[in-house]
């Protein structure tokens, strides 16, 4: 079964500058997806960014950007020009891309909080 | 506007007193999850359903049931709750489409008693 490890239950970073949010994961699959939620305190998930296992560049959406790095199952989040609403818990997520695998059931990990000092 | 409503919002009831948790999605999604997240946890899923009449257990099943009679509801049923499920509570759906993400409801607060 796969597993995703987030190490860091709390990061904090001044506005305007960047924080990196780690995450791990274990599988034995080859092609995948990977996701970063951002959960504000309105408790809506709110996709940020996604990559695909089989394509190495890696994505970005804006001020964030993600370093894919297959061989060692991590899937880190940089967050640049911090900004107040980027204040949340953020988690990282697997999914198999087999629809036999619970229908393609996203498995998170523990989740990070990011504090934004203004 | 597409969407994954859920309701209620919020709910506090005591232990024993069964109730339902409806979801509702309107993208004609074959695709649809319940998920629970603790604090530490993250989120993980309780039920999934690939089409209608087709469910499964996912991680942590007990205590739940659900159904899938039509294609857009997807409701969670507490037979007998228990202070163990306090919870908070997603539905969420997708399309078969391979690389589509999932779309979540608002969450659904349960406090049991």
């Amino acid at each position: 079964a796969q597993t995703v490890t987030q190490s860091q239950p709390e990061m904090s970073v001044q506005e305007a500058e960047t924080v990196t949010l780690s995450c791990t994961y274990d599988t034995s699959e080859s092609d995948y997806y990977l996701f970063w939620y951002k959960q504000p305190p309105s408790r809506q998930m709110i996709l940020v960014i996604r990559q695909e296992a089989y394509k190495q560049q890696n994505a970005t959406e804006n001020r964030f950007s993600v370093n894919f790095q297959k061989a060692a199952k991590s899937f880190s989040l940089k967050i640049s020009d911090s900004q107040l609403g980027d204040a949340a818990m953020y988690f990282c997520a697997y999914r198999s891309p087999t629809i036999a695998t619970a229908g393609n059931k996203l498995t998170f990990g523990g989740g990070t909080r990011v504090l934004v000092k203004p | 506007e597409a969407q994954v409503t859920q309701n209620p919002r919020y709910l506090i009831t005591v232990t024993g007193k069964k109730l339902t948790v409806t979801c509702s999605q309107n993208m004609n999604h074959e695709y649809m999850s319940w998920y629970r997240q603790d604090p530490g946890l993250g989120l993980r899923q309780i039920y999934y359903s690939m089409n209608v009449e087709v469910t499964d257990k996912g991680d942590v099943p007990e205590g739940y049931k659900v159904s899938r009679k039509e294609k857009r509801n997807f409701p969670l049923i507490l037979e007998s709750p228990s202070p163990n499920q306090t919870s908070l509570y997603f539905c969420a759906s997708r399309s078969n489409y391979r690389n589509q993400p999932q779309h979540f409801g608002d969450g659904t607060r349960l406090s049991i008693l």
